[in-house]
């Protein structure tokens, strides 16, 4: 079965720091992944995904995440935080077609940006 | 997502009662999911619809009951809540790109159960 993990329960940074939120995943064949932020008394939103292609992906809100195949993560990754990026961010993955079809979530990671 | 609609928004309830929370989207799109979210544990699938006719489920269903009124509403009842469905409750919806679903969410439902 496929699975996903969040090292870290929370990453604080200061505004104008790079922010870095890591994923490992676990899947039987080529990996779906998908990041997601929920910001405080929302639900979710989409923020990108990896299907193919580019090892690096592009996103909403001037987020990026990079696929890295031989150490099974896919880090998300900003290079300028906002305060309004503090949020609970979690990654989720997807066997490919013919697999479980199921989105298995990460716990989150709460990221907290200072001023 | 504006699209994906949640009713209630929040909910207390006593153990025991039967409640139902609502889900409706705009989107057009044929599946239709059921999350519930606890802390530390991310979300977890209850049930899933692929259409109308085509309820499954989820990783942790029992407790829980679904109908899919029709393509743009999808209903989750609890028959009889219990203290340990108190959690945030996500509907969602999703759609096809190069062979992969993603999943648009709705604001969530809050429910307590007493």
């Amino acid at each position: 079965a496929q699975s996903v993990a969040q090292p870290e329960d929370q990453v604080n940074v200061a505004e104008g720091n790079p922010l870095t939120v890591k994923c490992t995943y676990s899947v039987s064949g080529n990996p779906y992944l998908f990041w997601y932020v929920q910001y405080p008394n929302r639900g979710l939103q989409f923020l990108l995904k990896y299907i193919t292609g580019d090892n690096l992906v592009k996103g909403s809100y001037g987020f990026e995440a990079e696929f890295n195949k031989s150490q099974t993560s896919f880090h998300l990754k900003k290079p300028s935080a906002l305060v309004s990026d503090s949020a609970l961010y979690f990654c989720a993955v997807r066997d490919p077609p013919g697999g479980d079809y199921k989105l298995s979530f990460g716990a989150g990671t709460t990221v907290t940006v200072r001023a | 997502d504006a699209d994906v609609t949640q009713t209630p928004r929040n909910r207390i309830t006593k153990t025991g009662k039967r409640i139902m929370l609502e889900c409706s989207q705009t989107k057009g799109h044929d599946r239709m999911y059921w999350y519930r979210q606890d802390p530390g544990l991310g979300l977890r699938l209850i049930y899933y619809s692929f259409d109308v006719k085509d309820i499954n489920k989820g990783e942790i269903s029992d407790g829980y009951s679904v109908s899919r009124q029709a393509q743009a509403k999808f209903s989750l009842s609890l028959e009889s809540a219990i203290p340990n469905q108190t959690a945030l409750y996500f509907c969602a919806t999703s759609d096809w790109d190069r062979g992969q679903e993603t999943q648009y969410f709705g604001p969530g439902t809050r429910l307590l159960v007493l």
